[in-house]
């Protein structure tokens, strides 16, 4: 079936600008995790969902993030005010249910470019 | 929060064995090990999971200690498309959150 797919897969934007970023995850898979990979860096933990809830969100870097779920299925990562540090390559994964034991299928990821 | 250490890069030959250790010091009971393997412009992709002893698929061998505090990932016989960045993740269940740690990464660059 069909993987974790992301969009925009590049995204250019000027400092100030919202930008919104979006992930579908595979189909019944009811966890969901956005993670921020800066260039040459690990991955970075942001947040995640299980079902259409977020019970941590303490890994977002500011209040400018922000990640709504609806329906149990898509997801989106909104950024607003953007900064130049914001610009990294934005991965979401989904696995099947919660719990460390269960493997995370990820996207290609989305390019952010903040000029 | 379970901390990952890893070294930062690693050489190899082709058809040699390699290992790559990851320190998790502060694992959790309830904690698995995973490793991921990350090529340019993709999104890191599963390579092996464990929780104690030793594990083994059809492309890695994962080796974790009795005490957990750290685990070595295995490849037989490396080529060179096994170049590639590895990653080492430990999963924390804290109340109703959930943190999870990636190691900052091996890049494991395998030479003809």
């Amino acid at each position: 079936g069909a993987g974790v797919s992301q969009s925009p897969s590049n995204k250019v934007t000027e400092k100030g600008k919202d930008v919104e970023l979006r992930c579908d995850p595979i189909s019944g898979h009811t966890a969901l995790y956005w993670y921020r990979q800066s260039l040459g860096q690990g991955l970075e933990f942001l947040i995640y969902f299980q079902g259409n809830s977020a019970p941590d969100k303490s890994g977002l870097p500011s209040d400018r993030f922000s990640a709504e779920r609806t329906g149990g299925s898509v997801s989106t990562l909104t950024i607003q005010r953007t900064q130049q540090e914001d610009s990294a390559v934005y991965l979401c994964a989904s696995s099947l249910a919660h719990g460390s034991a269960n493997e995370q299928f990820f996207g290609p990821g989305t390019r952010l470019t903040v000029l | 929060l379970a901390k990952t250490t890893q070294p930062i890069s690693m050489d190899s030959y082709e058809g040699q064995e390699v290992n790559i250790t990851c320190s998790h010091n502060n694992i959790a009971t309830n904690d698995y090990i995973t490793w991921y393997q990350q090529f340019p412009s993709q999104g890191p992709r599963f390579i092996i999971q464990g929780y104690k002893t030793k594990v083994t698929n059809e492309v890695a061998s994962l080796f974790i200690p009795a005490d957990r505090k750290s685990s070595t990932l295995s490849l037989p016989r490396v080529s060179l498309s096994d170049t590639a960045v590895y990653y080492c993740l430990v999963g924390a269940v804290s109340g109703s959150a959930r943190q999870l740690t990636f190691g900052s990464g091996t890049q494991l660059t395998v030479l003809p």
